[in-house]
Formats: C-alpha cells, structure tokens, sequence
C-alpha cells in the first residue's frame, strides 16, 4: 500500500526566500507524481506532474525533482512571494487514476 | 477550456439523508475520480470512473456509491448520511490512463451533517 509523507507540516517564511518542501512515498513503482497547491476551502491547482521517466519538472519559480530509486521528490520555490502562501500537497499515482495524497505542508511567506 | 465542474458548492443536510454530487470533467476527459478531503484523514481516493465504468475503488463503506455518464459527467451519491460524512468532496479529470494523465480538480463541494 502506497505511503506519502510529507515535511515539514507547516512552514512560514519571509518573502524572498528560496525555500525546498519534501515529500517521500513508500512504493517506488509509480507512473508519475503530481504537486498541487491547495488556498483554504478551494480546490487543488495542479502545479507540476513529473512522469515515472523524468528527473524534474520546472515551471516559472517553481522546480520539482523526483529520485524513485529513493522515494523522494523535492519542489523547490525561488524568490517566495506572499502570494505563495497555500498548503502544497504532493501526490503519488500508482494504479489508473487513483492518487495517493500527502497530508501535506502549509506555506507561509511573510511580508 | 473550461475547468472542471461541480455542483452544488454547499450542502447541508441531516442524518439519515442521501445526497446527490456532480461532476461535469474538462471536455475531452474520459477519467473521473472522487476524493474526500477532511481535516483528520487528508485526501482520501473514494473512486474512479473511465469510460462509464469504476476502475478503482478506495476503502469506503457501501453507502458511498458513484457512476459516470456516456459524456462523462459523474455522479456521486451518499446514502444514510452520517456525521463523519461532512467534508469537502473533491473531482479530478484527466485525458488518458497512461503515464502523461495529469489529473484536474474541480472547486469541490462542501458537504456538512447536521
């Protein structure tokens, strides 16, 4: 049964910081893996999908790397911005459509 | 493009009662799944839908049941609502089954017990 973890729960930090937010799974055997950010009682924007084959996936200030060797990934967020303050959730899919869900990491960027 | 669809946003009803969601995917996708997302147990997978027929299922009680449409708009449907059921129920879309299949979530539906 797959596992996602991911570290740390929360995080506040200043504006302009880079920062790094960790996710790790337990089966190494997934076809891809998903970030989302999540604004309070909204729903899930997907942010990068990094697919079984790649090592990492960039989209503006945003990075995200996957070792399944390991089990990890990383997204990477360049110059935060207040405007990044969400919980970001990483997603394993192992099996169809079906995604396995971190419990993911709450970002703060403070003005 | 428009994003994916859910309908209604809010619900309230009592326990006892069964409720009805919706879920109308980005045009074009054949793969709906449904999550419920509360504040103790994260996103949890409930199931999925791929050409009418479920494809998985998740570990939930037999109360929770779902279908999809030759359009592929999905329904969902809770009966004997308990007060663990309030929660907000959330759709995702994606084009394919295979390794690409980026999944798009829906706003959600706020679902609340009394």
């Amino acid at each position: 049964k797959q596992e996602v973890t991911q570290i740390p729960a929360a995080l506040s930090v200043p504006e302009g910081e880079n920062l790094v937010l960790n996710c790790s799974f337990t089966d190494s055997a997934i076809y891809n893996l998903q970030w989302f950010r999540q604004d309070p009682g909204k729903g899930l924007t997907s942010l990068l999908l990094i697919q079984s084959s790649q090592r990492e996936q960039t989209s503006g200030r945003l990075n995200a790397s996957l070792d399944k060797s390991s089990g990890r990934s990383t997204l990477y967020i360049a110059a935060s911005q207040p405007g990044d303050s969400a919980t970001y959730l990483c997603a394993a899919r192992t099996s169809g459509s079906r995604l396995t869900f971190g419990e993911g990491t709450q970002l703060t960027v403070n003005p | 493009k428009a994003g994916v669809t859910q309908t209604p946003r809010y619900l309230i009803k009592t326990r006892g009662q069964q409720v009805t969601l919706s879920c109308s995917p980005i045009s074009g996708h054949r793969s709906v799944s449904w999550y419920q997302q509360t504040p103790g147990q994260g996103l949890q997978f409930l199931f999925e839908y791929f050409s009418e027929t479920q494809r998985n299922k998740g570990n939930f009680p037999g109360r929770f049941s779902g279908r999809q449409f030759s359009n592929s708009r999905s329904e969902m449907n809770v009966s004997t609502l308990e007060l663990g059921d309030s929660a907000l129920y959330l759709c995702a879309s994606s084009f394919t089954s295979g390794e690409r299949n980026e999944q798009f979530f829906g706003p959600g539906t706020r679902l609340t017990v009394l």
